[in-house]
């Protein structure tokens, strides 16, 4: 099955400054890749994803980089502000199931 | 429009004792999943459905069975709680890959 990889396991950055995630995957089937924010006790909520047929997509201060000869796929926050605080998830798929990383605790530092 | 509702949102559960966890979506999705957040482990897998009237186990499918009784509904069931069985249960459907979740449950095991 796919198994995903997520580097840092907790991220603290200054307001303002740039956070970035990496993930990799084992599956070179995946086509999906979606990234997910669980602020908490809440549900984890999608963000943005990237398809296996774009290398980057952008949404505002949010980005996503995928490398698929490399199998890994980043996420990015620019400008970050105190409600960027959050477990941020990224997760692959092939078909129907998702698999996750496990977890990134990002802390943005007034 | 709810989206994914999960009930109960708490539980506790004396080991051996059997309990079902519903969830129901208004989204007209035709997958549904079933996962358990650990601390440290990410979401990880336990069954899914594809679409109705079909079941698949997933990563860690281990003590727990499932039914989709129709499009709208997947339950999940405990039928001899373990205590290493405690953790938040969320539910999951999805249109397109794109998954939404529930608001969780939050299940412990004595």
């Amino acid at each position: 099955g796919e198994n995903v990889e997520q580097h840092p396991s907790t991220l603290s950055v200054q307001e303002g400054d740039s956070a970035v995630i990496k993930c990799t995957y084992s599956d070179s089937a995946s086509n999906y890749f979606p990234w997910y924010k669980q602020e908490l006790g809440k549900r984890p909520q999608l963000i943005i994803d990237i398809r296996s047929n774009v290398g980057e997509k952008k949404d505002q201060r949010i980005a996503v980089t995928l490398n698929k000869t490399a199998k890994h796929f980043s996420l990015h926050i620019t400008e970050t502000q105190p409600e960027d605080s959050a477990v941020y998830f990224c997760a692959a798929s092939d078909d129907y199931k998702l698999s996750f990383g496990a977890g990134t605790t990002v802390t943005v530092r007034a | 429009n709810a989206g994914v509702t999960q009930t109960p949102k708490f539980q506790v559960l004396k080991t051996g004792q059997s309990m079902t966890l519903q969830c129901a979506q208004d989204m007209n999705h035709n997958s549904m999943y079933w996962y358990r957040q650990d601390p440290g482990m990410g979401l990880r897998l336990i069954y899914y459905s594809a679409s109705e009237g079909t079941t698949d186990k997933g990563e860690v499918p281990n003590g727990y069975n499932v039914s989709r009784l129709n499009k709208r509904e997947f339950s999940l069931r405990l039928e001899s709680a373990a205590p290493s069985q405690t953790s938040v249960y969320f539910c999951a459907s999805s249109e397109d890959k794109m998954a939404f979740f529930g608001q969780g449950t939050r299940l412990t095991v004595v």
